[in-house]
């Protein structure tokens, strides 16, 4: 069984349009993240999700939510894409303040 | 400001040679250490963590990782390289339970192994 699965691993769209990524995890993990992976390499927080305490990045623009139906899951909702948003988007989950584990990422590509 | 910074950007050591990946943190107090890798298209795997206790930690693979306080350092080796370990490597903090619960990593090691 995957502990973190993130759906759909690729993604390719068009600018202007609307897109959610999906995550799941079942480790029982109370807390969950959403990490943006630019081309460089480097990892941000985009935002952490703990028992329904959000924390937001204010560098991400609010075109990004997150969305936690419950503690398993936690949802990336993205409006308007830009090219500028293309990257490989990784959800993660840990038990408060232990190591993270994380998904196989989702590849997007804004065309 | 607080940050985690991985001074070597790309590393490149023969295969059976040792290697020693650096990490230095800037933080109020003892944070929570862990070090990552990421191979080609693949998701972050924990290849070892700190959180309090014997200042040397053992992880998987081989890998191992000295936590030094005086210099605010966490740096990861190994004693013999495998052509398999190239990757990326990622040192990550938590602030401890002072803090939130982000989870930083720093900018990343890219180790090429040359047969």
């Amino acid at each position: 069984d995957t502990a973190v699965s993130q759906t759909p691993k690729y993604l390719v769209t068009q600018m202007g349009n609307d897109k959610s990524i999906k995550c799941e995890q079942n480790l029982g993990h109370d807390t969950m993240y959403w990490y943006k992976q630019d081309s460089k390499k480097f990892l941000k927080i985009m935002f952490s999700y703990n028992n329904k305490e959000l924390i937001i990045n204010e560098t991400v623009p609010n075109r990004f939510s997150p969305k936690s139906p419950d503690k398993a899951h936690l949802n990336l909702h993205i409006n308007s894409l830009e090219l500028g948003d293309s990257a490989v988007y990784f959800c993660a989950s840990s038990l408060s303040y232990t190591e993270a584990f994380f998904g196989q990422g989702t590849r997007l590509t804004v065309v | 400001a607080q940050s985690v910074t991985q001074p070597d950007i790309h590393i490149t050591v023969s295969e059976g040679a040792s290697l020693e990946l650096r990490c230095n943190y800037s933080y109020g107090a003892t944070p929570y250490l862990f070090w990552y890798v990421q191979s080609p298209g693949q998701g972050l795997q924990l290849l070892l963590k700190y959180f309090s206790g014997d200042t040397l930690v053992q992880g998987i693979k081989g890998f191992e990782a000295e936590f030094k306080r005086s210099q605010s350092s966490f740096n990861l080796r190994k004693p013999s390289v495998h052509w398999s370990d190239a990757a990326e490597y990622f040192c990550a903090v938590v602030p401890g339970r002072a803090g939130s619960y982000q989870l930083t990593f720093g900018k990343g090691t890219k180790l090429s192994v040359i047969p």
